[in-house]
């Protein structure tokens, strides 16, 4: 129930087209949804997040759709770029504020080809 | 800019030895955490530490141990090295108020082989 499933494992793009990366969960507590971003020789870093009062946060060509229902989150990235290759990890947290632990799915690597 | 800076981006060490992998933070965040990430299973919890002395395990602790002396510095400690080891190490720091206080800031890593 602690787990966060990701889909696909990943991704090959064309510039300018859409990229959707999925995750699902099991436990209703998450409160906190956020996603990372990795490149290369780096650490991830934070991309956006959304909270589950929500169903949709956008911010420039990033996305976040939230589904609480269906309890799933996707990261869509319109116009992709060369420059949004990475990995990409969505994660999941209950009282997050309260010093809740993130739980993060297994990843996803895009590549957007010029 | 919160910094979080480990100290060793790549070792190398024999099977059995004793490892330390060093992780200091500039912003005087009180949460650290130590994870490791491997290709298709992303990032796993290894310990965390809310305070200074403080240390709680995570998702998977075995064959590891931590200390944090000083609220800058947590330190990730692999008694007897094995090959299963043999991965990406990343440390992070979290604020528990402010701006910081939802932001993950995560270190380079550190690629450690066990051989």
């Amino acid at each position: 129930q602690q787990q966060v499933k990701q889909s696909p494992q990943s991704l090959i793009v064309q510039k300018g087209g859409i990229s959707i990366i999925n995750c699902a969960y099991e436990n209703t507590a998450f409160d906190y949804f956020p996603w990372y971003q990795q490149f290369p020789g780096k650490g991830p870093a934070l991309l956006i997040a959304i909270r589950p009062d929500v169903s949709e946060k956008k911010e420039g060509r990033f996305t976040i759709s939230f589904n609480k229902s269906a309890k799933q989150f996707s990261l869509h990235i319109m116009d992709s770029q060369p420059g949004d290759s990475a990995t990409y990890f969505c994660a999941a947290s209950w009282g997050y504020n309260q010093g809740g632990k993130l739980i993060f799915g297994q990843g996803t690597e895009l590549s957007v080809k010029p | 800019d919160v910094k979080v800076t480990q100290s060793s981006r790549y070792l190398v060490k024999r099977t059995g030895e004793k490892v330390f992998l060093e992780c200091v933070q500039d912003m005087d965040h009180e949460n650290m955490f130590w994870y490791r990430q491997d290709p298709g299973l992303g990032l796993r919890l290894i310990y965390f530490s809310y305070d200074v002395k403080m240390k709680e395990k995570g998702d998977i602790p075995e064959g590891y141990s931590v200390s944090r002396e000083k609220k800058e510095r947590f330190s990730l400690i692999l008694e007897s090295a094995s090959t299963n080891q043999t991965s990406m190490y990343l440390c992070a720091s979290r604020g528990t108020a402010g701006s910081g206080a939802n932001v993950l800031t995560f270190g380079a890593g550190s690629r450690l082989t066990v051989l």
